[in-house]
This record gives structure tokens, sequence and C-alpha cells, in this order.
């Protein structure tokens, strides 16, 4: 079956850093790459959607420039979290589909900014 | 707009017993999916079944099955003789239109504890 895979899979860092999570497509080209953000206890939110070569369209209430995505090739996309900060711990996870394929999900990233 | 609710946040029963998770969705299209993910501890989230909005017949996999009843909006799912490994949040989520690729919107989860 269709394997995304996510890294790094946790991710512990300083205030400031900023971090970049990659999504790959390891058997099928992905035309289009979710991410979404899981507060503990909640829900998963979509942050943004990217389509290969374009600029990603983001959910209102998620700043463009301090989430950075790119997504450069039909099996790579990048979340760069800028200037990361204690509030932007999460759990990140990424999903990819081909066409109008259902969506493949990573195993996410957990993120904590001491 | 798209809403996908799942009024039980919590849910304890002992092993062996049956359970129902219920999802209720609201959408103003006529196309749409419905799916349920499982998100044990490790917090992957495991793919269980994907419904079109045209295929209402009820669904039953193992020891999983899926009532899906467009008259109330509503995609439960319902686990019998439940087992420890059951253990985990379970999602229901939506996508609307014909691409069943679109972006999801996911209810709050339910999570589930199954006690020896």
């Amino acid at each position: 079956g269709a394997v995304v895979s996510q890294h790094p899979s946790w991710v512990i860092c300083k205030s400031g850093t900023s971090v970049k999570i990659e999504c790959r497509s390891l058997d099928f080209q992905a035309t289009t790459m979710f991410w979404y953000r899981q507060f503990p206890k909640q829900s998963l939110m979509l942050m943004a959607t990217s389509n290969e070569g374009s600029k990603a369209t983001y959910e209102q209430g998620v700043e463009k420039d301090k989430f950075l995505i790119n997504h450069a090739s039909l099996t790579l996309s990048t979340l760069t979290v800028t200037s990361a900060h204690p509030e932007d711990s999460s759990f990140y996870i990424c999903s990819a589909r081909h066409s109008n394929q259902p969506q493949h999900f990573g195993d996410g990233t957990r993120l904590s900014i001491l | 707009a798209q809403k996908v609710t799942q009024a039980q946040t919590e849910i304890s029963v002992v092993e062996k017993e049956d359970v129902t998770l219920d999802c209720v969705y609201e959408t103003r299209d006529t196309t749409y999916y419905l799916f349920w993910y499982k998100q044990p501890p490790s917090g992957e989230l495991v793919f269980l079944i994907r419904r079109n909005s045209f295929d209402e017949q009820n669904e039953i996999s193992g020891r999983y099955s899926w009532n899906f009843q467009k008259s109330t909006s509503s995609f439960n799912f319902t686990i019998t003789a439940s087992q420890v490994v059951d253990s985990a949040v379970y999602f229901c989520a939506l996508s609307e239109g014909i691409n069943a690729g679109n972006m999801l919107t996911f209810g709050g989860g339910t999570r589930l504890m199954v006690k020896p």
C-alpha cells in the first residue's frame, strides 16, 4: 500500500530555533500534501494544503510566515516552524495523495520547544 | 461549512463488552466521504474505513462494524467484544466533494479505554 514517511518523529529544541519536518511519499507521486497539527488531547486541525510546484494554501489563523511549507517535488514536502516557541509544541502530521485518491498519513512528528 | 461531532469524549468499557462510538456530521454537499481512523498512544493514524455518500450499506470487518444513516447524518462505529488493544482515540472525519482525497475535517475524537 501507499507509504508516507515523516521525519523526524520527535524533536526537542530550544525556543527560537527553526525546525524542519519532512514528509515523503515513498511509492507514489503526491500531487497534494496536507499538514495537520494536533495539540494534546485535541483533534487534528488542518494547517495548510500544498500542491506540487505551487504556493501552499493556509487555513485561517495559521501564520504562513511562521509555518513555511515547501512542496518542490512530487515526493517531498517540508514544513519549517520558524523561530519556534513553547506554544508551537504540538504533534504535526502530514498526509499525501495522488490525484483524486484518498490521503495517506505519515506517522507524525512530536515537537517539543523548551 | 462542514462539521463533524463526536459527542463522546471518553468511553470506558470492560473487555468483551460491545461499544458504539457516535459520529454526526454536517455538510451541504450531496457528494462526500466519511472516514474512521484509530490513533493509538504512539500517535500514528490508522485508517479503518472510508464510505462515500451514495453507499449507505452497513459494513462489517471482523469485530468492527459501521452504521451509516444519511437520514440522521450519522456514521457510527461499533466494536464487538472489545479488547484491551482497542484502547485508543478514534476519529471520525469528513471530506466534501467527489474527490476522496479532499481536505479532511475531523471530529473531536473519542478516547476509548478497554479495561481487562
